[in-house]
């Protein structure tokens, strides 16, 4: 009974490279969110995803980042040229649904991206 | 836009005290959820609240919800070293298209001998 996975849990880029990172929701459910968590503060909604879809984009910066979730394998988040301020802890979320409020999400262990 | 609104922001208390987290939120829900996280590590679900009046308890914790004054609390009874960890509330909101969780900004509680 896996729980959501990410991977990797943690990932060290220096400016300007790229970052992907990867979510495999739970067995059953069908719909990512990933959140972002800054030092210090609470998670922050970036984007919800069903299989081929982005159904939610706003909270997503306008440039560099880009979510996907192909039909087969795992969500990937990709922030492009990245900088400092990306540093962060990227979690993603998955629920049986998201359609309604009554649908809970799980969350996955987070990726800690490090900006150098 | 929903804001949701944590205090206090830090908690420092003895073992043994008890105390309030307060969560206020901005926009009509009947869906609010606490969470623990300890350092570096992930959230673990504590408690969700899905009507008015709802209260629930686990251990040391009891969580409530009054959706006309649109409040919770996380309330700590007789607190315990393992306690301390930061405590988020989070709210569900339905878009139209998705079912969002805005978060408070979290409540770090550090418990003392």
């Amino acid at each position: 009974n896996a729980g959501v996975m990410q991977n990797p849990r943690h990932l060290v880029r220096r400016r300007g490279q790229e970052a992907r990172l990867r979510c495999s929701p739970m067995k059953g459910h069908s719909h990512v969110y990933w959140y972002r968590q800054l030092p210090e503060e609470g998670l922050k909604f970036m984007v919800y995803l069903q299989k081929e879809n982005i159904i939610d984009e706003s909270g997503m910066p306008k440039e560099r980042f880009s979510a996907e979730f192909p039909k087969e394998g795992p969500s990937i988040l990709r922030i492009q040229q990245v900088v400092r301020g990306d540093s962060a802890a990227y979690f993603c979320a998955s629920s049986r649904s998201g359609l309604a409020v009554s649908y809970e999400q799980y969350f996955g262990p987070g990726t800690r991206l490090t900006v150098t | 836009e929903l804001k949701v609104e944590q205090n206090p922001l830090f908690l420092s208390m003895q073992e043994g005290k008890n105390y309030t987290i307060y969560c206020n939120y901005s926009t009509t829900s009947d869906r609010l959820y606490w969470y623990r996280q300890d350092p570096g590590k992930s959230l673990e679900s504590l408690f969700v609240l899905l009507s008015n009046g709802a209260v629930k308890q686990e251990g040391r914790l009891m969580a409530s919800l009054d959706t006309k004054a649109r409040l919770s609390t996380l309330h700590i009874t007789a607190a315990v070293h393992d306690l301390s960890a930061t405590y988020f509330c989070a709210v569900a909101f339905y878009t139209g298209t998705a079912s969002k969780l805005t978060f408070g900004t979290g409540t770090r509680l550090q418990v003392t001998l």
